[in-house]
């Protein structure tokens, strides 16, 4: 099974700033990673597939990069909204497997 | 516009089967080349693919689940569904449904979920 690993497990930002989290897959995963956003009492929302686009409506100060086993997510200037829980996913292999998540939180 | 929503039982006791439904609105699933999914959330957790199914009825589990899971689809009422037998308290969770567009598995379109508590 894929491993995902995400880090840090919490991230600490003034809004305005930006934010920059991390997942490392146990193997190649090639570009096939995809990010969600997850606010208390919400569905996971899909923010980027494909490691790097933008999924349908979401805004341009999120930012998805990497391949192989190090992939990014940039949130420049971070608004109100933005502070929740994020989890990259895998999506090259069976089992689908996730990230453990890493909580943005506002400093 | 794409919708999907749980359906079932919110209270399921140990041993029995969990059973759930997510009925789909705004797209066919037999006219479409989508697969569709479950996902779950233990209360504070983190997220757990369950499996995925495709319109035609092909199947993939979560092999830590496979032995307890069945996936299926009723193509006439627009719906799939999530057997899980045997529950125990480690199965209370939020089950998420969710559409797969090919040929990928990330899920662009999700249910708002359904809390499943197994206790007696």
């Amino acid at each position: 099974e894929m491993v995902m690993t995400q880090s840090p497990a919490t991230l600490s930002v003034s809004p305005g700033e930006g934010a920059t989290l991390s997942c490392r897959a146990s193997q190649s995963v090639g570009s096939n990673l995809a990010w969600y956003q997850q606010r208390p009492g919400q569905a996971p929302r899909l923010l980027i597939h494909d490691a790097s686009t933008r999924a349908t409506g979401i805004p341009a100060r999120f930012s998805g990069s990497g391949s192989g086993t190090e992939f990014t997510l940039t949130i420049s200037s971070l608004q109100s909204e933005d502070f929740a829980i994020y989890y990259c996913q895998q999506y090259n292999t069976w089992p689908r497997t996730f990230g453990q998540g890493t909580r943005l939180e506002i400093k | 516009q794409l919708q999907l929503q749980e359906s079932g039982p919110g209270l399921v006791k140990p041993s029995e089967t969990l059973s759930l439904t997510c009925t789909v609105s705004g797209a066919s699933i037999s006219g479409s080349t989508d697969y569709w999914g479950w996902i779950r959330q233990p209360p504070g957790k983190g997220l757990e693919w369950i499996g995925s199914i495709y319109y035609s009825g092909s199947t993939y589990y979560n092999p830590s689940l496979k032995s307890r899971v069945t996936i299926s689809v009723d193509t006439s009422k627009n719906q799939f569904s999530v057997k899980l037998s045997s529950v125990t308290a480690a199965d209370t969770a939020v089950y998420y449904c969710a559409r797969h567009p090919p040929p990928s598995g990330y899920g662009d379109y999700w249910g708002q979920g359904t809390l499943v508590t197994v206790s007696s």
